[in-house]
């Protein structure tokens, strides 16, 4: 265990559905980023939130729609997604300006059907 | 921007065999990091490297950084069945944000016992 959950670990979800992936660190970061996780690729940054303030949009589509209500919890809106958008999708907490090392969630798999 | 390469990209040894891997950043780094995902696991953090030339060791694990902060090697001396798992290395840029790594595409290592 990390400190950090996410949920559901695993999706399956229609193009025409929504869902939200869950993440929560419970170490006191206070930066949360989303990963892609994809067979043959490296992980992909897909958003950073440094004090509950987006600070990178990797160029996201926009069928991603990240949400940071406090500096705990961390929110994915998906929908409308492709089946190309099925991966792995990690959560990861850090400290900023005290440690470097990021600390992931066991992630969520994601089935785009 | 930044890119991170990393080889080999799969690597089978024999149980008791040594095993490397390499990253090569397309910038000069501030420092890199290493992380290991085990089968069905999440990345998990090893060790940093900060300086120019340093090399830091944990049990059979050897981490160097280059004199330039441009590349980094990974030497496992004796591999065990334990150590099968992918090895990422993420570079923080020197001249970037201090809150994003880009990650290499990792090197899976399979043991054979």
């Amino acid at each position: 265990e990390t400190g950090v959950t996410q949920t559901p670990r695993h999706l399956v979800m229609g193009m025409t559905n929504k869902k939200s992936l869950k993440c929560e660190q419970h170490l006191g970061h206070n930066a949360m980023y989303w990963y892609k996780q994809s067979a043959k690729k490296p992980l992909e940054l897909m958003f950073v939130y440094s004090l509950e303030e987006r600070v990178e949009n990797n160029s996201v589509p926009s069928r991603f729609s990240p949400e940071c209500p406090n500096s705990s919890h961390l929110f994915l809106h998906l929908h409308t997604l492709q089946p190309e958008d099925s991966a792995l999708y990690l959560c990861a907490s850090r400290n900023l300006g005290r440690s470097i090392e990021q600390f992931f969630g066991p992630g969520t798999r994601l089935t785009v059907l | 921007g930044q890119q991170v390469m990393q080889i080999p990209q799969y690597q089978h040894v024999q149980e008791g065999e040594d095993f490397t891997t390499y990253c090569n950043s397309s910038t000069t780094l501030s420092n890199i990091q290493w992380y290991k995902q085990r089968p069905g696991g999440h990345p998990v953090f090893l060790i940093q490297l900060v300086k120019s030339g340093e090399v830091k060791k944990q049990k059979r694990l050897t981490f160097q950084f280059g004199e330039a902060k441009k590349n980094s090697s990974l030497h496992i001396t004796a591999t065990q069945t334990t150590d099968v798992g992918t090895y990422f290395c993420a570079g923080e840029d020197r001249g970037g944000s201090n809150y994003k790594l880009t990650f290499g595409k990792g090197t899976l290592l399979t043991v054979n016992p």
